[in-house]
């Protein structure tokens, strides 16, 4: 089973690039969530979908924008990249439905803007 | 703020100790679940405890619920140097969405 997908696994960006995190994930979670994992401070959640066509803020959603139009896929974008958007992302899904409720996490985004 | 805040914030063991975090959240929750990270990896999930239990185990895992006081216990017996990685508590408070500590480095020296 691939589990969740992250591309890429590293990117570095110049200040006011834009782009897009991919993840995906294959075992039809309803739920899927973005954080950003910065030293010392834990992860702290972007942006959260818990379906299709239907996404909600986190704690740090600023700067970040996400769109859930698959159960499959829900890519995170980046409109204007800043220096404090230098961060390790991680995409994660959840079967909460069927009550197993523990996330499941990609293996990360190592991302630098310089 | 985060939900849930983890304390030692680091811990350095011999190996065969036993090494026992701590977590405290702020708000009523649905379940708290404690989560390890291998350094530069994603989030591996230990264990689960629903808000109406007060303890269980998983392998050579412990974990513990005192919902009046808002905290749980992750005790790890016999520690392992593969063991070493950071570990996270977090906390699902009804809201679809865990909301995670800071998370305790955790080193066993062999």
């Amino acid at each position: 089973n691939a589990g969740v997908t992250q591309t890429p696994k590293f990117q570095v960006l110049k200040t006011g690039q834009s782009m897009t995190l991919q993840c995906a994930q294959d075992m039809n979670h309803e739920y899927m969530s973005w954080y950003r994992q910065d030293p010392g401070m834990g992860l702290r959640l972007i942006h959260y979908s818990v379906g299709a066509g239907i996404t909600d803020q986190g704690e740090v959603p600023n700067g970040y924008n996400v769109s859930r139009s698959t159960t499959e896929d829900f890519p995170l974008r980046l409109l204007s990249a800043a220096p404090s958007q230098t961060s390790v992302y991680f995409c994660a899904s959840w079967d909460a439905g069927r009550r197993s409720e523990k996330l499941f996490f990609g293996s990360g985004t190592q991302l630098s803007v310089l | 703020s985060q939900q849930g805040e983890e304390d030692p914030q680091a811990l350095s063991i011999q190996e065969g100790e036993n090494a026992t975090m701590n977590c405290s959240y702020k708000t009523s929750i649905n379940n708290l679940q404690w989560y390890r990270q291998n350094s530069g990896r994603g989030l591996v999930h230990l264990i689960l405890i629903r808000s109406n239990e007060r303890e269980k185990h998983s392998g050579r895992l412990r974990v513990t619920l005192d919902t009046s006081k808002k905290s749980s216990s992750l005790l790890i017996t016999a520690s392992r140097a593969a063991d070493t990685a950071s570990y996270f508590c977090a906390t699902d408070d009804y809201g679809n969405k865990l909301v995670f500590g800071a998370g305790t480095i955790l080193r066993v020296k062999s």
